[in-house]
């Protein structure tokens, strides 16, 4: 099974600040990597696929990169919506399996 | 509108089973392209997949939860339902089902969109 580490656990920035969250995979999982957003008390939403692929109706702020083992999202100028826990996910291979996500929170 | 909702206990004993049932709308469960998994979370901790099942019926498990767990579908009901046995505290979680995609060959990948979860305590 795939372990996926996230980093930081928590990342304190302020509104307008640039976010980068790090994913990595404990064996290569090709670009087969997607990223969710997490709200308190909801579930989560797909920001990204395909490691680089914007989900339908998600911001251009949000971008992601890397391939193998080393993955990135990115939020360029942060909003207040974007406060909110950050999950990565790999489904190259099955089970498939999530990182224990980034919490991403006002400075 | 593609929306999926789960329902079911909100308290089940130790050793009890249970059975949750998610119901889906907006698409079809015989579309080859998708699938719907089962995805929990334990109180402020990180998601783990649980199982998914494909329209021709082909059914994948959680490894350390496999004994544990069924997965069945009623495409005419749009109902995807899951059982799990012998159910205990450290089973307490929001349960999720989600579509799955599924591509040309049928491999599965991303889960997207979710429903809204249900919240399942386990205790005496």
């Amino acid at each position: 099974e795939i372990v996926m580490t996230q980093s930081p656990a928590t990342l304190s920035v302020s509104p307008g600040e640039r976010a980068t969250l790090s994913c990595r995979a404990s064996q290569s999982v090709s670009s087969n990597l997607a990223w969710y957003q997490q709200k308190p008390g909801q579930a989560p939403r797909l920001l990204i696929y395909g490691a680089s692929t914007r989900a339908t109706g998600i911001p251009a702020r949000f971008s992601g990169s890397g391939s193998g083992t080393e993955f990135t999202l990115t939020i360029s100028s942060l909003q207040s919506e974007d406060f909110a826990v950050y999950y990565c996910q790999q489904y190259n291979n099955w089970p498939s399996t999530f990182g224990q996500g980034t919490k991403v929170e006002i400075k | 509108q593609v929306t999926l909702k789960e329902s079911g206990p909100v308290l089940v004993k130790p050793t009890e089973t249970l059975t949750l049932t998610c119901t889906v709308s907006g698409f079809s469960l015989s579309n080859a392209r998708m699938g719907v998994s089962w995805i929990r979370q334990p109180p402020g901790k990180a998601l783990e997949w649980l199982a998914h099942i494909f329209s021709n019926d082909e059914k994948s498990y959680s490894t350390s939860l496999k004994s544990r767990l069924t997965i069945s579908k009623d495409t005419s009901k749009s109902q995807v339902v899951l059982t799990m046995t012998n159910m205990d505290p450290v089973d307490t979680a929001t349960y999720y089902c989600a579509r799955i995609h599924v591509t040309i060959f049928g491999v599965p990948n991303w889960f997207d969109p979710w429903g809204q979860g249900t919240l399942v305590t386990v205790s005496s």
